[in-house]
């Protein structure tokens, strides 16, 4: 059985922490994804992973880093947290660069900044 | 630019009725389309997808989607509502020859089915 998980379920954080949101996969692929969801808006993409220290900007980058060391492993990281930037996190990956092939998506990590 | 418009940001819906939930979609070329369903508290899941060929597609757990290319339409139902359907519902497009970031979400829809 496939599987994405995600580090922390809930995460509290003070503005001006440095935050690393973790995301690991066991199904061997190569892209991944870091995106948020806030109500109204849906899912907006942050930053794109398609291979080890490969990355692209997403959408909404601004704020955020990423660090891909090992396939299965994609971090996201929030140099100075700040208040908006709580939402919730979704970590996703799919197996090849085919269009038609689904995501997968991690549990979630709701972050608060406070 | 592509994009998922769900017109709807709450579909109410009795137990044992039909249930409809509606996206359109504007995409160059012939789009490859997804409902995704998401849980309280949970990630994402994979409902059903339309690639090519037959306009009705049948997903997981009793779903189905049809595609209408004329009105840019893939609409999800269900004959018969469960409450366990309960839940946000989204929709995402993505344009042939794209990179895989290039998949686009709705802005959701929380379904309610009423006992």
């Amino acid at each position: 059985d496939v599987k994405v998980t995600q580090s922390s379920r809930y995460l509290v954080k003070r503005t001006g922490e440095k935050v690393f949101l973790e995301c690991v996969q066991d199904m061997d692929h190569e892209n991944m994804f870091w995106y948020r969801q806030d109500p109204g808006l849906g899912l907006r993409l942050i930053y794109f992973s398609y291979d080890v220290k490969m990355k692209e900007k997403g959408d909404i980058p601004e704020g955020y880093s990423v660090s891909r060391e090992k396939k299965e492993r994609f971090s996201l990281i929030l140099e100075s947290a700040s208040t908006n930037q709580t939402s919730m996190y979704l970590c996703a990956s799919v197996r090849t660069a085919g269009e038609y092939n689904e995501q997968f998506f991690g549990p979630g990590t709701r972050l608060t900044v406070l | 630019a592509q994009s998922v418009a769900q017109p709807e940001d709450q579909v109410n819906v009795a137990e044992g009725n039909p249930l409809t939930v509606k996206c359109t979609y504007s995409v160059s070329g012939n789009p490859y389309l997804f409902w995704y369903v998401q849980y309280p508290n949970r990630g994402l899941q994979f409902l059903l997808k339309y690639i090519t060929g037959d306009n009705l597609v049948k997903g997981s757990y009793g779903f189905e989607a049809e595609f209408n290319k004329s009105q840019t339409s893939f609409h999800l139902k269900k004959p018969s509502a469960l409450v366990s359907d309960s839940a946000l519902y989204f929709c995402a497009v993505r344009a042939p020859g794209g990179s895989a970031r290039q998949l686009t979400f709705g802005s959701g829809t929380q379904l309610t089915v009423l006992p």
